[in-house]
């Protein structure tokens, strides 16, 4: 079955550090494949996404992913992370239907 | 450009009240309209989606119905709620069918007691 992992549910980090959130998916054909981020209490908004191309995707506030086939993953990563980075972020995949297929999130706290 | 709006914001009901949460997009014409429910550590959950007016697919049997009477307005109702009917519920659209990027409102938290 086609499914999302985000391996890690809790994630705390320093402000100033460098961020990896894991993102794998399994999908047999060539994914389309999304990061969103959720403040507390908000809709999600968009970071960024893939498609087809290069496998090293830019996105909004910073956040950048790599698609890498081999590993089945999508990982969402930032050089440096602010104390506004504090949110849910969830990686999703389109699936055969055509109906994105969600990862449970994972938190994201960030020290002072 | 496009913006998406749901109301009301919070919502506190009884059980067996009747529901009624609305969406409406602006800036765009014949979205597709999607309904998400988001529990606690479980993501989000597809409950209906829609391609067009009267257009509505259901994901997920329950006491929850969709309409959407305009193109533009997307309607998640129940004749009466159950206690497993809190949550926070999402609205979203996108252009095209599942392969576009979908784009959220800002949510409804409903606490059903």
């Amino acid at each position: 079955a086609q499914s999302v992992t985000q391996p890690d549910i809790h994630i705390t980090v320093s402000e100033g550090a460098s961020l990896e959130l894991r993102c794998n998916y399994s999908y047999g054909a060539t994914p389309y494949l999304f990061w969103y981020v959720q403040s507390p209490g908000q809709g999600l908004q968009l970071l960024l996404k893939y498609f087809s191309g290069d496998t090293l995707v830019q996105g909004i506030k910073g956040f950048e992913a790599e698609f890498k086939r081999s590993q089945s993953s999508f990982n969402l990563r930032k050089p440096s992370v602010h104390w506004s980075d504090a949110a849910e972020y969830f990686c999703a995949v389109v699936g055969n239907n055509r109906k994105l297929i969600w990862g449970l999130g994972t938190s994201l706290a960030v020290n002072p | 450009s496009q913006t998406i709006h749901q109301w009301p914001a919070t919502l506190v009901q009884p059980v067996g009240s009747p529901l009624s949460l609305e969406c409406t997009v602006e800036g765009t014409s014949n979205p597709n309209l999607y309904w998400y429910r988001q529990a606690a550590g479980r993501g989000l959950q597809l409950l209906f989606y829609s391609v067009g007016i009267g257009q509505i697919s259901s994901e997920v049997p329950q006491n929850l119905s969709a309409s959407r009477p305009q193109d533009r307005q997307f309607i998640l109702s129940s004749k009466k709620l159950l206690l497993s009917d809190s949550g926070f519920y999402l609205c979203a659209w996108s252009v095209r069918w599942g392969l576009e990027t979908q784009y959220f409102g800002p949510g409804t938290r409903l606490l059903v007691l």
